[in-house]
């Protein structure tokens, strides 16, 4: 079963407005660490924003937040106010508690933002 | 400010040869990963280190050896290469103890590897 499912694979917005990118996860851990990444079309991973399970509030990164459902097990990405440089492919990752090794991570959506 | 350096950045190989990925990161992390990115399917962990001396597989290590040379250097062998091993590999580090949930990757900026 897919730990991390990333149902769009491609998003487009429209410059300024806001964008939500999907992601949910299957886990019987308490204690796990949700992450999202941006790869541009340069091909670096970029680190954006971190959510713990037990964390309370919402993540939030500048321009970046995230919208946390526990119970629905979904770590959706908001882009708010969407850039032309924000066009990139982005990955949400899960680490457990019980790993010591890895980010798993979903298969991407890619985003385009329209001028 | 290197962070994770890795070469080549771009290979080309034929069927059967062997070729060594090097990985250099400067941020004195203790822990290391290789991973490949294919098309519609993310990253997928090769192997791993948890500290110098240690390394262990990840969820696709057919076909793949590592050397962790010391806590710098974390190197990634194939030693037949198959047209399947056609991919963009990513070596990463990070910081602390790998257990904590919080402790995020910092990505070296891939290696493009075509195997013929």
């Amino acid at each position: 079963a897919q730990k991390i499912t990333q149902t769009q694979p491609g998003m487009f917005v429209q410059e300024k407005e806001a964008v939500t990118l999907d992601c949910t996860y299957d886990t019987s851990d308490q204690s796990y660490g949700l992450f999202w990444y941006k790869q541009p079309s340069s091909g670096e991973m970029i680190f954006l924003i971190y959510q713990g399970s037990y964390d309370e509030q919402n993540a939030t990164e500048g321009r970046y937040s995230l919208n946390f459902q526990k119970a629905r097990k979904s770590a959706n990405l908001v882009i708010s106010a969407s850039q032309l440089g924000d066009s990139a492919m982005y990955f949400c990752a899960m680490r457990e508690r019980g790993s010591a090794r890895q980010l798993t991570f979903g298969s991407g959506t890619q985003l385009t933002v329209l001028p | 400010n290197a962070g994770v350096t890795q070469t080549p950045k771009f290979q080309v190989l034929k069927t059967g040869q062997s070729m060594t990925l090097q990985c250099a990161q400067d941020m004195n992390h203790n822990s290391m990963y290789w991973y490949r990115q294919d098309p519609g399917m993310g990253l997928r962990l090769i192997y791993y280190s948890a500290s110098e001396g240690t390394t262990d597989k990840g969820e696709v290590p057919n076909g793949y050896n590592v050397s962790r040379l010391n806590k710098r250097e974390f190197s990634l062998r194939l030693e037949s290469a198959a047209p399947s091993q056609t991919s963009v590999y990513f070596c990463a580090s990070s910081e602390g103890e790998t257990r904590d949930s919080r402790t995020r990757l910092f990505f070296g900026e891939g290696s493009r590897l075509t195997v013929l």
